[in-house]
């Protein structure tokens, strides 16, 4: 079966540059989440789309902006990046609000 | 705000062995998760409980939800090595609508010994 998939799956960027993370949810599927999971850590919920709309917002920084497009896949803006950054960002999507959310590979970012 | 509490946080075990994770939510929620994570890989869904009183069960691992204790338990039976790995629950903040994110608790590390 289809799953989400995410790119890319490793990037490496300097302080203070931008990085775009996109993420392409399994077909039909309406609705997008995006968390970051430090070391170690939990997964934290920073952004949602549901029909291309901004859905509920978590504790993602001013620094990042996310988007759902037309064909439903979206992408989040990172700028001005920090080494607090570093971490595994994963996307995922379900079939409306009430669904399963499935998890994409994640993508692993490193800043320099 | 909605806290999720898992314990234990790290679970050392052998093979063959019962044990059971715990999770604690501070909040009236619409749904409970439960996922697995293998080390740099991704969460995979194990059981999503939508009522009181479910239970659901795949395998050796079995996960019940008790809403009025605002508890979720997840039982390994005869544990075996293939199940070591980080399991997380997660609980939906049942906002009325809308594209929730989940709240994770912090995961309980399990790791199983031959």
């Amino acid at each position: 079966a289809a799953g989400v998939i995410q790119s890319p799956r490793h990037l490496i960027k300097e302080k203070r540059e931008t990085a775009t993370l996109k993420c392409y949810p399994i077909p039909r599927h309406d609705t997008v989440y995006w968390y970051q999971q430090g070391p170690g850590q939990d997964p934290q919920f920073l952004i949602s789309f549901y029909e291309k709309m901004q859905s509920d917002k978590g504790s993602i920084p001013d620094r990042f902006s996310a988007q759902q497009f037309s064909d439903y896949h979206s992408e989040l803006n990172m700028s001005s990046l920090e080494l607090g950054d570093s971490a595994l960002y994963f996307c995922a999507s379900s079939l409306g609000y009430t669904d399963t959310q499935y998890f994409g590979p994640g993508t692993r970012l490193t800043v320099l | 705000e909605l806290k999720v509490e898992q314990n234990p946080l790290f679970l050392s075990m052998q093979e063959g062995k019962n044990y059971t994770i715990y999770c604690n939510y501070s909040t009236t929620s619409d749904r409970l998760y439960w996922y697995r994570q293998d080390p740099g890989k991704s969460l995979e869904s194990l059981f999503v409980l939508l009522s009181n009183g479910a239970v659901k069960q795949e395998g050796r691992l079995m996960a019940s939800l008790d809403t009025k204790a605002r508890l979720s338990t997840l039982h390994i039976t005869a544990a075996v090595h293939d199940l070591s790995a980080t399991y997380f629950c997660a609980v939906d903040i049942a906002s009325g609508g809308g594209a929730d994110g989940l709240t994770f608790g912090k995961g309980t590390h399990l790791i199983i010994q031959p």
